[in-house]
């Protein structure tokens, strides 16, 4: 089946510690996208990549670090400069140069 | 930037009643998206509509981009109808993201 996974489900992050949050999809979609979702606001673009190797930042890309080095994976690197990561992460996906997107199933990450 | 409004924010209705979502925006589209999302988080595309009018079972979506408003309307809603449902446009050719509103929370009551 076709899709686009992101693991873990939920993840801890102590004071000053990087995590890293996965999102593969096999879909053969050239761009990805990753969001932060947080309570009564809309969802805010991070940071999204049109094609291998290349990457833009987004409206909120402060405190976040992405790789495109497949263009099945674009994992996001929650860095100790985010100062309030506690939010639900969403990535998604779709064919560049088409505007439908494809999203995953998200990952909740918490501030220990 | 895009300002994406919704309205309602909350809305609780009782099974069978016709259900509208609306969603204004401030800046010229070349496509909206109505999104479902369900109380574990995950997110599904329902529609994505750049004119006119589309309709997936009970579920219709109708854009006038003149007005730049959309409306998603539920027909004969039922409990399994309950989530939250967000509207986002795409500038260009959407290639570098989404722009979304807050989300509607709607409560369908048997």
């Amino acid at each position: 089946d076709g899709g686009i996974t992101q693991s873990p489900k939920y993840l801890f992050r102590k004071e000053g510690q990087n995590v890293t949050l996965s999102c593969e999809q096999n879909l053969n979609h050239d761009a990805m996208y990753w969001y932060r979702q947080d309570p009564g606001q809309g969802l805010r673009l991070i940071y999204y990549s049109q094609i291998v190797n290349d990457f833009q930042k987004g409206d909120i890309a402060e405190g976040y670090s992405v790789s495109r080095e497949k263009k099945e994976s674009f994992p996001l690197t929650v860095t100790s400069a985010q100062k309030n990561p506690t939010a639900f992460y969403l990535c998604a996906s779709s064919v560049t140069g088409r505007e439908t997107q494809y999203f995953g199933p998200g990952t909740r990450l918490l501030v220990l | 930037k895009n300002e994406v409004e919704q309205s309602p924010q909350n809305l609780t209705a009782q099974e069978g009643e016709f259900i509208t979502i609306n969603c204004s925006y401030s800046v010229g589209i070349s496509a909206l998206h109505w999104l479902q999302q369900h109380p574990g988080g995950g997110i599904v595309s329902l529609f994505m509509l750049s004119s006119g009018k589309k309709k997936h079972g009970r579920l219709i979506a109708t854009i006038n981009i003149q007005e730049k408003h959309s409306s998603l309307h539920i027909t004969a809603s039922h409990p399994r109808d309950s989530a939250v449902y967000i509207c986002a446009v795409a500038a260009g050719g959407g290639a570098d993201g989404l722009t979304f509103g807050k989300g509607t929370h709607l409560i369908i009551q048997p």
